[in-house]
């Protein structure tokens, strides 16, 4: 799997949007990015994912750059909830049998009030 | 149950005891992941089941790790005469296929050996 770069820290004020970075430059055309968070304490929560389009869910939206080499999770409103370790993996996805997600450093972002 | 539950929550062992960690996975999910994360680092890779077959067990550190999921549900995570750098924290994930799904995760178990 590709192996991504994250900045290690970010500050966010809450109630603004937070967007957090990653590059991912060489991606294979059958890789998908995937967003994972994980909140002091507790184990990593699923965000989202995508391919090569962009992606929205009740959580994040998702925007891949055409060449896919790079990537932005942003949390439109960010609260103080959201303060955690945010980690972006891409993976292949294959039908027959499951692969492992390779975790990173992340990036941890802390929004402060 | 509606998330994947670990137990116990904290385990503290003396150097040499052996110890076994439970993952009950969310119930019908096919994909089973156990993972170890050291302090301050991401999670890394030990084993994963589908169904009851380990498919993959290269992330095991060593011969002390054992993983079982016999039945195709409940996994046990085994560790044999536990070390100081075994002190972890050890989660399990749990997915319902084998495709293009997120995997839940467990709150994990924070192993301390002393």
């Amino acid at each position: 799997d590709a192996k991504t770069t994250q900045p290690p820290s970010m500050d966010c004020a809450e109630g603004r949007a937070a967007n957090l970075p990653c590059n991912h430059s060489t991606i294979s055309g059958n890789e998908y990015v995937y967003w994972y968070r994980q909140i002091h304490s507790q184990g990593p929560q699923y965000i989202i994912h995508g391919l090569k389009n962009n992606e929205t869910n009740e959580m994040a939206s998702l925007i891949i750059t055409e060449d896919r080499k790079s990537s932005t999770l942003i949390l439109p409103h960010a609260t103080l909830r959201d303060t955690a370790v945010y980690y972006c993996i891409v993976r292949v996805v294959s039908s027959g049998s499951a692969r492992q997600l390779t975790f990173g450093s992340g990036t941890q972002l802390t929004v402060l009030p | 149950g509606a998330g994947v539950s670990q137990s116990p929550r904290y385990k503290v062992a003396k150097r040499g005891q052996d110890v076994a960690l439970r993952c009950d996975p969310i119930s019908g999910h096919v994909s089973l992941f156990w993972y170890q994360q050291a302090l301050g680092q991401g999670p890394e890779f030990l084993t994963y089941f589908q169904n009851e077959a380990q498919l993959d067990k290269s992330g095991l550190p060593s011969d002390r790790f054992f993983a079982e999921r016999p039945e195709g549900s409940v996994s046990t995570l085994k560790i044999q005469r536990t070390q100081q750098e075994d002190s972890a924290v050890y989660l399990c994930a749990s997915s319902q296929g084998t495709g293009n799904y997120g995997y839940t995760f467990g709150s994990g178990t924070r192993l301390t050996v002393v």
